[in-house]
């Protein structure tokens, strides 16, 4: 069964630091990995996937990820970090079903910037 | 138009009450969801349907009754609630539902209280 383990449950770096946030996976064949932030109260938001080619991963608002099979990890970067990058990051693995299309979260990184 | 619209955005019922909760969009996508998202933890799947057809069921109580009347729509029937069902629930959609690297996009959720 596929499954993601993100093992800092809260982060906290000063506005301009650089920032990376974990994410370990669990799946038997080549996984489609996903990070998706979350503002309070609000919907997510895709920030980047990764299903196949390059391992470094471009993604929106200057994030970035790596996939690194050789340690099951998908780690989350961001160089400078920003007041308005303060949410809640899940990291998720998706598969395919019988019945079709099934995402697994992780439990989340709450991401807290100090000015 | 890029967006997934739920409706509403806040809910109290009792525990005898029925309510709907309502979800809509007009990108295309011929797959729908509902996740639930308590407090601090991640979202968790409860339904999929895909082509106006409910392909999976994670084994959710009978008191959640989800319908899609068409592939822009889709309504999640509430009966006889629970207390502890009280949870943000969030709707997204994907193009089709058949491949697994599909982009969710969701809605900004429907935070549900049950007295």
């Amino acid at each position: 069964a596929q499954s993601v383990t993100q093992p800092d449950i809260h982060i906290t770096v000063s506005e301009g630091a650089s920032l990376e946030l974990r994410c370990n996976y669990s799946y038997g064949a080549t996984p489609y990995l996903f990070w998706y932030v979350q503002s309070p109260g609000q919907g997510l938001q895709l920030l980047l996937k990764y299903f196949s080619g390059d391992t470094l991963v471009q993604g929106i608002k200057g994030f970035e990820a790596e996939f690194k099979r050789s340690q099951s990890s998908f780690n989350l970067r961001k160089p400078s970090v920003h007041w308005s990058d303060a949410a809640e990051y899940f990291c998720a693995v998706g598969g395919l079903t019988g019945g079709g299309n099934k995402l697994t979260f992780g439990t989340g990184t709450q991401l807290k910037v100090e000015l | 138009d890029t967006e997934v619209t739920q409706t509403p955005k806040h809910l109290v019922m009792g525990m005898t009450n029925k309510k709907s909760l309502k979800c809509e969009q007009h990108m295309g996508h011929r797959a729908m969801y509902w996740y639930k998202q308590k407090a601090k933890k991640p979202p968790e799947l409860m339904f999929v349907y895909s082509y106006e057809k409910l392909s999976i069921n994670e084994s959710v109580p009978s008191r959640f009754s989800p319908e899609c009347p068409n592939s822009s729509l889709l309504n999640l029937h509430l009966h006889a609630l629970q207390p502890e069902d009280s949870a943000l629930y969030l709707c997204a959609s994907t193009l089709t539902g058949g491949e697994a690297n599909e982009k969710l996009f969701f809605g900004s959720g429907t935070q549900l209280s049950v007295l």
